[in-house]
């Protein structure tokens, strides 16, 4: 069964760069799958942030795209999100998920990683 | 302000039926098949309903999912309070090119 874990910094500083990597065990990156990170902001929804196929494409949020990427590092069995210019409005809880048939599906998630912008 | 739509808060007494709806447009839930996920606070994420309403095996068969036109629902039969929740709908839109979620209902067992 995969496994996901969200880790990076829990505090970054306003216009700095948001840096997550989500850890899989389990399932081999290379073998397939879709990747993507979603987001909650505190007291509020979830919020998909963008996935990516093994191969490398992908799709992200339009209100997003300007600032985010995300990739793949099959060695490490590990793929990131970078998003960059960041606000307060970026406070929340990230997730990592991946499923093995769509990119608008996520059968399996990580705990989440709370990660704090300050005002 | 979400693209789906779902309402706030829904509630129900155990072992009664609830149901939830969700609401989009031809450009999401209207051509595209619609997910459904349960949220608990401090938890990831459970898949419930895929493909408007096929369930994994591991979701009991007290939860179903329908869609018809532009709008989806899921219904809860025999509630448990372990179904409170988060419920949150989501679909692919092809406008957006991206998913999209609906803002959440939050069930309360009584």
């Amino acid at each position: 069964q995969v496994q996901l874990q969200e880790s990076g910094p829990g505090l970054v500083k306003p216009s700095e760069t948001l840096s997550l990597t989500c850890g899989v065990s389990g399932y081999s990156i290379s073998s397939g799958n879709y990747w993507g990170w979603i987001r909650q902001p505190p007291g509020k929804g979830l919020e998909w942030i963008g996935t990516i196929y093994h191969s490398g494409s992908t799709y992200y949020n339009p209100s997003l795209k300007s600032r985010v990427t995300i990739s793949v590092d099959m060695p490490k069995n590990q793929f990131s999100l970078k998003l960059t210019s960041v606000t307060a409005a970026d406070t929340a809880v990230y997730y990592c998920a991946t499923d093995s048939h769509s990119w608008e599906r996520f059968d399996y998630w990580g705990q989440g990683t709370l990660v704090t912008v300050p005002s | 302000q979400s693209v789906l739509t779902q309402p706030p808060s829904a509630s129900g007494t155990p072992g009664q039926r609830v149901t939830i709806s969700c609401s989009g447009s031809s450009s999401n839930i209207g051509s595209k098949t619609v997910t459904w996920y349960q949220h608990l606070p401090g938890t990831a994420p459970k898949l419930l309903i895929y493909n408007n309403d096929q369930r994994p095996s591991r979701v009991p068969d007290r939860f179903s999912g329908s869609k018809s036109g532009t709008s989806a629902s899921l219904a809860i039969s025999g509630l448990q309070s372990e179904d409170e929740a988060d419920y949150y709908c989501t679909a692919w839109d092809d406008s957006l090119n991206g998913v999209v979620f609906g803002g959440g209902t939050k069930l309360t067992v009584l």
